[in-house]
């Protein structure tokens, strides 16, 4: 059975400091893993995605994540926090047991102190 | 410009009344979704539909229904049966991927959600 923790619920950085988010997922196969982004009473936006490439993954507003098997991590970083990335952010996987679901972890809360 | 569009944004229920969120793409995507979020918690999963006329129950379907007549729509009916409906609903869409080994997870596409609570 597939399975994602985030380890953080609530994670407090400065304008301008890096940005650390941590998922550790658990999945009998191959898995495929996403982060997505949500603010404020709006939908999620997908940020990158690691689709078995390359482990490193870039992803959009300078975010990017690598995949690490022998942890069975894909943790979420960025070099220098932007006011604009507070939001909610959630770490996805699914793996090929289970094609019809993606099963979603519970979320961090990012905060960035100006 | 394609997306998803959740419609009302805001809703409320009386007692012992069904309500019907809906929930349109214009992204030419197989596969749709339903999911409820609460305060604090991830998403978790009502209903999807990877083809039109066919749906399967998530992990919470029991008070909800759903159809799916046509690919671009998929309406969510929140029943009476359902207890405890307050909650935001987000509804996603992906592409299809069919392999021999089954579906290829596609990132899912969101809308902007509708908030649903009770008079």
């Amino acid at each position: 059975a597939q399975s994602v923790t985030q380890l953080d619920s609530h994670v407090s950085v400065s304008e301008g400091t890096p940005v650390l988010l941590r998922c550790n997922y658990s999945s009998s196969y191959s898995p495929s893993l996403f982060w997505y982004v949500q603010h404020p009473n709006k939908g999620l936006q997908l940020l990158l995605k690691y689709t078995s490439a390359a482990t490193l993954v870039k992803g959009i507003n300078g975010f990017e994540a690598e995949f690490k098997k022998s942890e069975t991590s894909f943790h979420l970083t960025k070099p220098s926090a932007h006011m604009s990335d507070a939001a909610e952010y959630f770490c996805v996987v699914s793996d090929e047991t289970s094609y019809d679901k993606v099963i979603f972890g519970p979320g961090t809360s990012l905060s960035v102190i100006p | 410009d394609g997306g998803i569009t959740q419609s009302p944004k805001y809703l409320f229920r009386k007692e012992g009344q069904n309500v019907t969120l809906s929930c349109e793409q214009n992204l030419n995507h197989d596969a749709m979704y339903w999911y409820r979020q609460d305060p604090g918690q991830g998403l978790r999963l009502i209903y999807y539909s990877q083809i039109v006329n066919d749906f399967q129950k998530g992990d919470i379907a029991e008070g909800y229904s759903v159809s799916r007549e046509k690919k671009e729509s998929f309406p969510l009916t929140v029943t009476s049966a359902q207890k405890n409906p307050t909650a935001f609903y987000l509804c996603a869409s992906s592409i299809v991927i069919w392999s021999l080994r089954g579906v290829n997870n596609q990132p899912q596409h969101f809308g902007d959600g509708t908030r649903l609570s009770i008079l």
